[in-house]
């Protein structure tokens, strides 16, 4: 079975940094432009960024431009989400998916919490 | 930048048929066939219903169909059944490569 398995999450004060993965198995990872999605407490879906198959093109957000960066390691099947600077605002569950022509594939998520 | 709106919520009695609209803009819904749609329940990952405007994946209810219309795409469920009691999301790819979700719809079965 196809599937996407996120870590990394937890509690992380303000101004702080958080490392995210993302597990991808039985598929062929290194073929797909892949992406992370989150979602705060509540609230509706937010695209973040995507990374094109080998990691030479990559899109962002405007809310995460220059704090948060996505990169891939296709030799290890796995994707990546640097977060920096951290907000409250960025408290939500972090999915990654794989596209296009859609979000097909979806992890279980990961919880960010920044708080104090 | 900003999220395509959706209605907040949208309600049936079973065997309806409901449908829910996610309008865009011009740089998005309007000049994409990268419009897909998703089913959230609690708690859960986000499922894709539909993809490329009207396109089922496999194991998807052919009760879950799709339009467009210029800068507005749509999401019919018919036949409505519990199960389909969920959060629904629009998203489109844009002009600049980047992509946008809906604000989400509730549907609820009566």
């Amino acid at each position: 079975e196809m599937q996407l398995v996120e870590s990394g999450g937890g509690l992380v004060q303000p101004g702080g940094s958080l490392r995210l993965s993302c597990a991808a198995s039985e598929f062929t990872f290194r073929s797909y432009w892949m992406n992370w999605v989150r979602q705060a407490p509540g609230k509706g879906l937010e695209w973040l960024a995507n990374i094109n198959q080998d990691g030479s093109e990559k899109y962002y957000v405007d809310s995460v431009k220059g704090r948060f960066t996505i990169s891939r390691d296709n030799a290890k099947n796995s994707l990546y989400l640097q977060m920096n600077s951290l907000r409250a605002e960025d408290t939500a569950v972090y999915y990654c998916a794989r596209s296009p022509p859609a979000f097909d594939i979806w992890g279980q998520g990961s919880m960010v919490t920044v708080s104090s | 930048q900003s999220a395509l709106t959706q209605p907040a919520s949208v309600s049936g009695s079973p065997g309806q048929s409901i449908t829910i609209s996610c309008t865009g803009t011009s740089s998005d819904v309007g000049s994409s066939n990268y419009v897909s749609w998703y089913q959230q329940h609690p708690g859960k990952a986000p499922k894709l219903m539909l993809y490329q405007v009207s396109h089922r994946p496999s194991g998807v209810s052919n009760r879950f169909s799709g339009s467009k219309s210029g800068n507005t795409a749509s999401l019919t469920v018919s036949g409505l059944q519990a199960e389909d009691e969920a959060d629904y999301y629009c998203s489109s790819y844009t002009t600049t490569n980047t992509y946008f979700f809906g604000t989400g719809t509730k549907v609820t079965v009566l």
